[in-house]
C-alpha cells in the first residue's frame, strides 16, 4: 500500500535558523510530490510540487525541496526561517500514472514552532 | 474566483441531523475533490468530480454521504443523519484540466461538529 511518512511530528527552530522537514514515501511507481502548509484554522496552501525534471524544486516563501529517488525522499528546506513560517507542514504523494486523479496520500504532518 | 470558497466555516449539528457543505471551485478548474481531515492531521479522500460527473467515489461512506457538482451552482457535500464520528474539517479542492488533475488548490475548510 502507498504510504507517506513524516518522521518528525514537531520541530522547533530559532528564527533565522535553517530548516529541513523530512518526507519519505513508499510507492511502486513514479510519484508526483507536493508540500502543503496549513496555518491554524486555515486551509492547505501549496508550497511546491514535483512532477518531473530537475529534482530540486523551488517554491513560494523561500522554500525548496529535493526529490531523491534512491532514498524515496522529498525533503523540504528553507535557509532562514521566519516567525511567520510557524505552521503545520504536510507532504503529499500521488501515483503519477493510473487513475489516481486527485487522490493524494498525505503524511502525518510536522508542526513547526519558531522561537524568536 | 481565484480561491476555492467553502461555506459555511463552521457547522454544528446534533447527532442524526443533516449537514450540507458547499464549495465553489476556482473558475476554469475542471476537477473538484472532497477530503475529510480528522484528528487534526489525518486526511481522507472522499470523492472527486470531473466537471459535474463523479470521477471517483471510492472514499465515500455511501449510506449517509452524497455529493453533487451541478452546472452554475456550488458543489455540495451532504451528510444525512450525522454521527459523532463525522466531526471533522471537510476540505474542498479544485484543480485545472490536464497534468493528471494536479496540483490541487484547497479551500479553507468547513469545520463540522456533531454533538
Amino acid at each position: 500500500a502507498q504510504s507517506v511518512t513524516q518522521p518528525d511530528i514537531h520541530i522547533t527552530v530559532s528564527e533565522g535558523a535553517s530548516l529541513e522537514l523530512r518526507c519519505n514515501y513508499s510507492y511502486g511507481a513514479t510519484p508526483y510530490l507536493f508540500w502543503y502548509v496549513q496555518s491554524p484554522g486555515q486551509g492547505l496552501q501549496l508550497l511546491l510540487k514535483y512532477f518531473s525534471g530537475d529534482t530540486l524544486v523551488q517554491g513560494i516563501k523561500g522554500f525548496e525541496a529535493e526529490f531523491k529517488r534512491s532514498q524515496s525522499s522529498f525533503n523540504l528546506r528553507k535557509p532562514s526561517v521566519h516567525w511567520s513560517d510557524a505552521a503545520e507542514y504536510f507532504c503529499a504523494v500521488v501515483n503519477a500514472g493510473g487513475t489516481s486523479y486527485g487522490k493524494l496520500t498525505f503524511g502525518q504532518g510536522t508542526i513547526l514552532t519558531v522561537h524568536p | 474566483g481565484e480561491e476555492v470558497a467553502q461555506t459555511p466555516k463552521h457547522l454544528v449539528r446534533g447527532e442524526g441531523q443533516k449537514a450540507k457543505l458547499y464549495c465553489a471551485p476556482i473558475k476554469g478548474h475542471s476537477y473538484v475533490f472532497w477530503y475529510q481531515q480528522v484528528l487534526k492531521n489525518e486526511f481522507k479522500f472522499l470523492i472527486s468530480f470531473q466537471n459535474e460527473n463523479v470521477f471517483d467515489e471510492t472514499g465515500m461512506p455511501k449510506e449517509r454521504f452524497s455529493a453533487k457538482c451541478l452546472p452554475n451552482s456550488p458543489c455540495s457535500l451532504e451528510i444525512q443523519a450525522t454521527k459523532l464520528e463525522d466531526s471533522a474539517v471537510y476540505f474542498c479542492a479544485s484543480s485545472p484540466p490536464g497534468q493528471g488533475a494536479f496540483p490541487l488548490h484547497f479551500g479553507n475548510g468547513t469545520r463540522l461538529t456533531v454533538t
